[in-house]
C-alpha cells in the first residue's frame, strides 16, 4: 500500500557535500512538492513540479535544486550541504486540485544532519 | 507575508472528551483548506477539507468550521482516543496549488 517514497528515512551528511534525495510516487500524479519541517515554522515549500522536466521554486529555494526527469520521481539536491539544512524533509505528491487534495499523499520523511 | 498560525502549540484532553484545534490564516483570497494528521516518525495524513463556498464539513467524528470573516478555521474532534494523539496541521490554498502551512498543535490524549 505504499504510495510515496523516500530513499532514506535518516542521513548524516557533512559540510559541503553533495546530497541527494529522492522521492518516488505510484500513483501517476503530475504534481509533486519537495518541503522542510522545522520545529515552529511548520512546512515550507522548497521546490515543486508540475509535470516531468518542470520545476518551479517555492518560499525557500536557496541552496536547492531539483530534477524531474520521470514522471515518478522528484529529487531534491543540496549542492553543497551546510549545517542550516538540517532538517526534516518530505515530499509529497498529488493528481490535480481540482479533484481535492484528499488525494494527496506524503512520504515518510528523511531526517538529515549536516555536520 | 503570507501565514497561517495555530494558537497552542500542545493540547491535553481526556479519553472520550471533544477536541478543539484552531488555526487562522491571513490571506483572505485563500479557498482550500485542509487538515492534517501526522503522527510520530510519518509524514502529514490528509484529514478533512473544506472549500470557502462552505462553513462547515464533517468526516467521520471529525468537523472541520471555517469563518471567512474573521479567517479562522477549527477542526472538532468528538470522542478522541489515545489514537488521535498526534500533530495537526492546518494548510490553505489561494492562488495556484501553493499550499501555506499552520506550524502544527500537539494533541496530547490521556486515558
Amino acid at each position: 500500500d505504499v504510495k510515496v517514497t523516500q530513499s532514506s528515512r535518516y542521513l548524516v551528511k557533512r559540510t559541503g557535500e553533495k546530497v541527494f534525495l529522492e522521492c518516488v510516487q505510484d500513483m501517476d500524479h503530475e504534481n509533486m512538492f519537495w518541503y522542510r519541517q522545522d520545529p515552529g515554522l511548520g512546512l515550507r515549500l522548497i521546490y515543486f513540479s508540475y509535470d516531468v522536466k518542470m520545476k518551479e521554486k517555492g518560499d525557500i529555494p536557496e541552496g536547492y535544486s531539483v530534477s524531474r526527469e520521470k514522471k515518478e520521481r522528484f529529487s531534491l539536491i543540496l549542492e553543497s550541504a551546510s549545517t542550516n539544512q538540517t532538517s526534516m524533509y518530505l515530499c509529497a505528491s498529488y493528481r490535480t486540485r481540482d479533484r481535492g487534495l484528499n488525494e494527496q499523499f506524503f512520504g515518510p520523511g528523511t531526517r538529515l544532519t549536516v555536520l | 507575508g503570507e501565514s497561517v498560525g495555530l494558537h497552542l502549540p500542545t493540547l491535553s484532553v481526556q479519553e472520550g472528551d471533544n477536541s478543539i484545534i484552531n488555526c487562522a490564516y491571513s490571506n483572505s483570497a485563500s479557498d482550500y483548506f485542509i487538515w492534517y494528521k501526522q503522527e510520530s516518525g510519518k509524514g502529514p495524513q490528509f484529514i478533512i477539507d473544506i472549500r470557502s463556498n462552505m462553513d462547515k464539513r464533517q468526516g467521520q467524528r471529525v468537523t472541520v468550521l471555517l469563518n471567512k470573516t474573521v479567517k479562522h478555521l477549527s477542526l472538532q474532534i468528538a470522542a478522541t482516543q489515545p489514537g488521535d494523539s498526534a500533530v495537526y496541521f492546518c494548510a490553505s490554498i489561494s492562488g495556484f496549488q501553493k499550499l501555506v502551512f499552520g506550524t502544527g498543535t500537539r494533541l496530547l490524549v490521556s486515558p
